[in-house]
């Protein structure tokens, strides 16, 4: 079974400037996660979409990050504009969402620097 | 409950014996509780699960009890081995949408 496929692994960009991530969950997870990853600390919770509908997004800086989840299959996250604060990794999860499927199947994130 | 500061705990325990971390919780209405394992460079992976109306759970080499009076989640891993070595994560699930909040982390380091 496929994994959750995350791109780019690596992105370095300026303050100010704009980066988007892609996400390929699971086939048949319907619950799809982003979480941002600050260097030793655990999985910050930034959206988790149910389908292709926003179920949580109270910790989504909205006036500088969106995500969308188009057909309730792969999603992307931007940022625009970027601040040196959002160096991180951002990672994808996703899981079956359903009782007894609540397991998360994380991907191997995209790590990004904000010079 | 939410990650804090920039030092993880760390427990460094010799090759061969047990390991136990310990985790505490935020939500008492949490009903679902796993433990991740992080590799450098690598998304978190799935050790072993347990729902809150079990207070033990044992898998291949890896047990997780939960007390539930005190919020509180352990981790034990017999025979600790060198691949063993990982930052360990706790998580909780709450609400009927399923959201899953991260613990702090703790880094083990096993001694050859």
């Amino acid at each position: 079974e496929a994994g959750v496929a995350q791109s780019p692994r690596y992105k370095i960009i300026e303050k100010r400037q704009s980066v988007a991530f892609w996400c390929n969950p699971i086939s048949g997870h319907a619950t799809l996660y982003w979480y941002q990853q600050i260097l030793g600390q655990g999985p910050k919770l930034l959206i988790q979409f149910q389908n292709n509908g926003v179920v949580d997004d109270s910790q989504l800086p909205k006036d500088r990050f969106s995500a969308e989840r188009l057909k309730g299959v792969d999603s992307t996250l931007k940022i625009q504009p970027a601040k040196l604060e959002d160096s991180a990794v951002y990672l994808c999860a996703s899981s079956a969402g359903t009782l007894g499927g609540e397991k998360l199947f994380f991907g191997s994130g995209t790590q990004l620097s904000v010079l | 409950g939410e990650s804090v500061g920039l030092h993880l705990p760390t427990l460094s325990v010799q090759e061969g014996d047990n390991s136990i971390i310990n985790c505490a919780y935020s939500n008492s209405a949490s009903d679902y509780f796993i433990w991740y394992k992080q590799e450098s460079g690598k998304g978190p992976q799935f050790i072993i699960d347990i729902r809150s109306n079990m207070d033990k759970r044992q898998g291949q080499r890896v047990t997780v009890l939960l007390n539930k009076t005190v919020k509180h989640l352990s981790l034990q891993i017999a025979a600790t081995q060198p691949g063993d070595s990982a930052v360990y994560f706790c998580a909780e699930k709450t609400g009927g949408y399923q959201k899953v909040t991260f613990g702090i982390g703790t880094k083990l380091q096993v001694i050859p």
